[in-house]
């Protein structure tokens, strides 16, 4: 069964810091990785997709990496914002089949000035 | 703006009744999906169309069904409503069913008392 675990599932940190949030997963055959941000009562929106054949992509302060090898990729935020306080999502597509991408529950960042 | 259009964005009704949601896509988007949030849980995918025909299926209670329409909107039918349908209803949309990123509405909001 396919499967993205995220963790934390929740992190507080202070206005500037920077913070890691990880993903791992068990779908395969993979396609691609997006995170996602969700603020509250929105709907998501794509920040970042990684193919099979990427490490690292950066969008903004924003830098995803994925090792596909151990199926694991993590989003580092730098520098963090008020406005960076959201729910991060990792989403995983398969290759074949459906194509129905499978998502994580998200680790909610909340961020204090 | 996702370009994704949900309506109504928040809906009351009673346990036993009958709802709808629609869902207007991206304009040129093809397809639709729709998911499942409730309190603290992952997005859960329900259905998909592509151009008017189904095309995957998620974890999609019989009591709901979707349709999309030949203009391209789509609509989400909750009927025998219960306490534990209260969640948020997203709707998504993309150019194809491959490696598009998904563009959220920003949900309806439904609460059955």
């Amino acid at each position: 069964k396919n499967q993205v675990e995220q963790s934390p599932q929740s992190l507080i940190i202070l206005e500037g810091k920077n913070c890691t949030l990880q993903c791992n997963y068990t779908v395969s055959p993979f396609s691609n990785l997006r995170w996602y941000k969700q603020d509250t009562g929105r709907g998501p929106v794509s920040l970042t997709i990684m193919t099979f054949s990427e490490n690292t992509k950066s969008n903004g302060r924003y830098t995803a990496t994925l090792d596909a090898d151990t199926k694991q990729s993590s989003l580092h935020i730098t520098a963090s914002q008020l406005s960076d306080s959201a729910s991060y999502i990792c989403v995983v597509s398969p290759l074949g089949g459906s194509y129905i991408p499978t998502f994580g529950r998200g680790t909610s960042l909340i961020v204090h000035p | 703006d996702s370009g994704v259009t949900q309506t109504p964005k928040h809906l009351i009704t009673a346990t036993g009744q009958r709802v709808t949601l629609r869902c207007s896509p991206r304009s040129g988007d093809l397809s639709v999906y729709w998911y499942q949030q409730s309190l603290d849980q992952g997005l859960q995918f329900l259905i998909q169309y592509y151009n008017g025909e189904e095309r995957a299926k998620g974890n999609i209670l019989e009591r709901f069904s979707a349709q999309q329409f030949p203009d391209l909107h789509s609509e989400l039918n909750l009927s025998s409503l219960e306490l534990g349908d209260s969640a948020l209803y997203f709707c998504a949309s993309s150019v194809s069913s491959l490696d598009s990123p998904l563009h959220f509405g920003n949900g309806t909001r439904l609460t059955v008392t």
